[in-house]
């Protein structure tokens, strides 16, 4: 069975602080794709990035971060020097290699920038 | 990359009735998918909606509840049956798009139930 945990429920902090939010999934499939959506209070849901499981690199984006460690079935997204409009609910998600095969999502992690 | 559309963005729905979200997509997918989120919850899947077939529901989610039709590679309806409270939820529609490698989301209609 596909599973992806996001242990941390809310997190706070203080502006231009780095934060790290944790992504863990299960899956038996050798391929797969990761994403993170950010999910403003608007209540839409915004791609942030997808990574496919052959592909380990860690990628940088602005203040955005990524570490893919398969030995540990992790993606976890870190914000550097966060900022009050990062304020947000966060996803991690799972969807197998077929064309069409829908999400399987994280709990989410709602992160809190204070100024 | 793949712009999707969702009416209503926002509705407040009498207990009993029934309502209908639509969903546009710019360009034509294979595989729409219809989420909800109830508050304060993370997204789950309802049904994934191939165009010329019938929707296919996930379990806890019945077809005479959540009618889908999928007239065509670009449009797709939800429709949430005789409301009660507990169906207050974002409704979110989603397509593949890339291979089925990117997955996008409509902004998301907000119905409340009273």
């Amino acid at each position: 069975a596909q599973k992806v945990t996001q242990a941390q429920t809310e997190i706070s902090v203080v502006e231009k602080e780095d934060v790290t939010l944790d992504c863990v999934y299960e899956t038996r499939d050798t391929t797969y794709y990761l994403f993170w959506y950010k999910q403003p209070p608007s209540g839409e849901l915004v791609f942030l990035i997808r990574r496919n499981s052959f592909d380990e690199q860690n990628e940088i984006s602005g203040r955005y971060s990524w570490n893919f460690q398969k030995s540990t079935s992790s993606f976890n997204f870190t914000i550097t020097a966060s900022q009050v409009v990062d304020s947000a609910v966060y996803f991690c998600a799972l969807t197998m290699n077929q064309a069409g095969t829908a999400l399987i999502f994280g709990k989410g992690t709602t992160l809190s920038v204070s100024s | 990359s793949a712009v999707i559309s969702q009416k209503p963005s926002r509705d407040i729905c009498q207990r009993g009735t029934s309502l209908t979200i639509q969903c546009q997509v710019d360009s034509q997918v294979t595989m729409m998918f219809w989420y909800r989120q109830q508050p304060g919850q993370s997204l789950t899947l309802i049904a994934t909606a191939n165009q010329g077939s019938e929707a296919t529901y996930e379990s806890g989610f019945v077809i005479d509840k959540f009618p889908i039709s999928r007239p065509n590679l670009t449009f797709s309806t939800l429709t949430v049956s005789n409301m009660s409270p507990e169906d207050s939820s974002i409704y979110l529609c989603s397509v593949a798009s890339g291979g089925g490698n990117t997955i996008y989301f409509g902004e998301g209609s907000w119905l409340t139930v009273v």
